[in-house]
């Protein structure tokens, strides 16, 4: 079965560093044909993709991904040893407020299969 | 990269069709025949329903369709349930190698 859990602060205060950590279940990292995405989604409005990260199996590297207008503020890593993708963003900002959502990401098409139950995240000082 | 554009709201009876749009651009949808559609009911993870603009995941009912045409994505409800009543966003890969998705529409089963 595959799951995937999000974990981190549920209160950040204006300019902090948020760091939120997935992990997952049932699948492997190391698998190229999978990937990892953090979505967000403001109390009541759309879902917005942040960022992605999967295994380039041909350059044995990492290829990582950014929504443009966030790119600034985000970083994504993962650690295969523990099953765990890792998102920080800077500077945190009440209008940052929402459900942050990691999920599994079909590399090649980008769908994604499977979702976390998400965690809320408010900025409030 | 700019959301892709779905209309707010649709609404229809139990058993009729409806059809939510989702429009972007030559860079994403008009490029790209990756286009999902995810269900969203209220409190819940979103779940997907369509994916690579018309295939559908197992377990996910027939009446769930897709199709694209150009740089418009269709989602296509047939006999509409009560338990069909959720928020619906799609997505498509882009030419930047990001994601975007739509802004959402709600679905009202009269």
């Amino acid at each position: 079965q595959v799951t995937l859990k999000e974990s981190g602060p549920v209160l950040v205060k204006p300019t902090e560093t948020l760091t939120l950590t997935c992990t997952v279940s049932g699948f492997s990292l190391s698998n190229g044909r999978l990937g990892v995405s953090w979505i967000r989604q403001p109390p009541g409005k759309a879902l917005e993709w942040l960022a992605h990260i999967f295994s380039n199996d041909v350059f044995s590297n990492d290829e990582k991904s950014y929504n443009a207008s966030l790119e600034r503020r985000l970083t994504i890593s993962r650690d295969t040893s523990k099953s765990q993708v890792v998102l920080t963003m800077t500077n945190m900002d009440p209008v940052d407020t929402g459900t942050y959502y990691c999920a599994r990401m079909i590399t090649v098409t980008t769908e994604i299969d499977t979702w976390g139950q998400g965690t809320l995240v408010t900025v409030s000082s | 990269q700019s959301a892709l554009t779905q209309p707010a709201s649709v609404s229809g009876s139990p058993g009729q069709s409806i059809t939510i749009s989702c429009t972007g651009t030559s860079s994403d949808i008009g490029d790209y025949n990756y286009v999902s559609w995810y269900q969203q009911h209220p409190n819940r993870a979103p779940k997907v329903v369509i994916f690579d603009v018309s295939n559908r995941p197992s377990g996910v009912a027939e009446r769930f369709s897709g199709s694209k045409s150009g740089n418009t994505a269709s989602l296509t409800i047939s006999g509409l349930q009560a338990e069909d009543e959720a928020d619906y966003y799609c997505s498509s890969y882009t030419r930047s190698s990001t994601v975007v998705f739509g802004g959402g529409t709600r679905l009202t089963v009269l």
